[in-house]
């Protein structure tokens, strides 16, 4: 079955304290794997699609990493404006759907 | 260049109701999705439009029902409704093969 686990589930960092979320998959014939960042009462909003092992993709402060297994957002020197839940997702085998995570929940201090 | 838009942003119904929920697709796009986003949940597929036909259906039960209109635009509609569909439903848009883009949901609570 396609799954997708996130961790951890919240994080809280310093601004500035740069670190990483995690994004495990199983998936049946990865189509692509894409990150999203959801502010509270709103849609999640696309930042990155990855789509083959040794991937990278940055964007401002983050950068996206894909393995065969897993997938990174590393978070460098993180402002309060990056706090947000972060959402993966996985499309893969002859479906168009996405399965996501559960999220980690990012929390960065002034 | 318009994002997705749904409507209505908020709705409050009691069990056994119906509810139909609208979303615009963003210009050009004709693929439409649909989401259950439970509290602390990551969304949840529901089904998929491509050219006004379903093109993919998760594991909802078959009161979740949907159509979409010639200029793209989409209804999701929830008969029978039960305390459990309070949620967040998100309605994504795109082109084949590209990113879905998500608009910001209709939270609809069950009394």
């Amino acid at each position: 079955e396609d799954q997708v686990t996130q961790s951890p589930e919240a994080l809280r960092l310093q601004e500035g304290e740069s670190s990483s979320l995690n994004c495990s998959y199983t998936v049946s014939g990865l189509r692509g794997l894409f990150w999203y960042r959801q502010d509270p009462g709103k849609g999640p909003e696309f930042l990155f699609t990855l789509y083959s092992a040794g991937e990278e993709k940055e964007k401002e402060r983050l950068k996206a990493t894909l393995t065969k297994k897993e997938s990174f957002l590393h978070i460098t020197a993180p402002k309060p404006e990056d706090s947000a839940t972060y959402l993966c997702a996985v499309q893969g085998g002859a479906t168009n759907k996405l399965i996501f995570g559960t999220g980690t929940l990012l929390a960065v201090q002034p | 260049e318009t994002g997705v838009t749904q409507s209505p942003t908020h709705l409050i119904k009691t069990r056994g109701q119906q509810v139909t929920l609208r979303c615009s697709s963003q210009s050009g796009h004709n693929t439409v999705s649909w989401y259950q986003q439970a509290l602390g949940q990551g969304p949840q597929f529901i089904f998929q439009y491509y050219r006004e036909e379903e093109n993919g259906r998760g594991n909802f039960p078959p009161r979740f029902s949907g159509l979409q209109f010639p200029n793209y635009s989409s209804e999701l509609n929830v008969n029978a409704l039960e305390l459990d569909d309070s949620a967040l439903y998100l309605c994504a848009s795109s082109l084949p093969g590209q990113p879905q883009h998500f608009g910001d949901g209709t939270r609809l609570s069950i009394l």
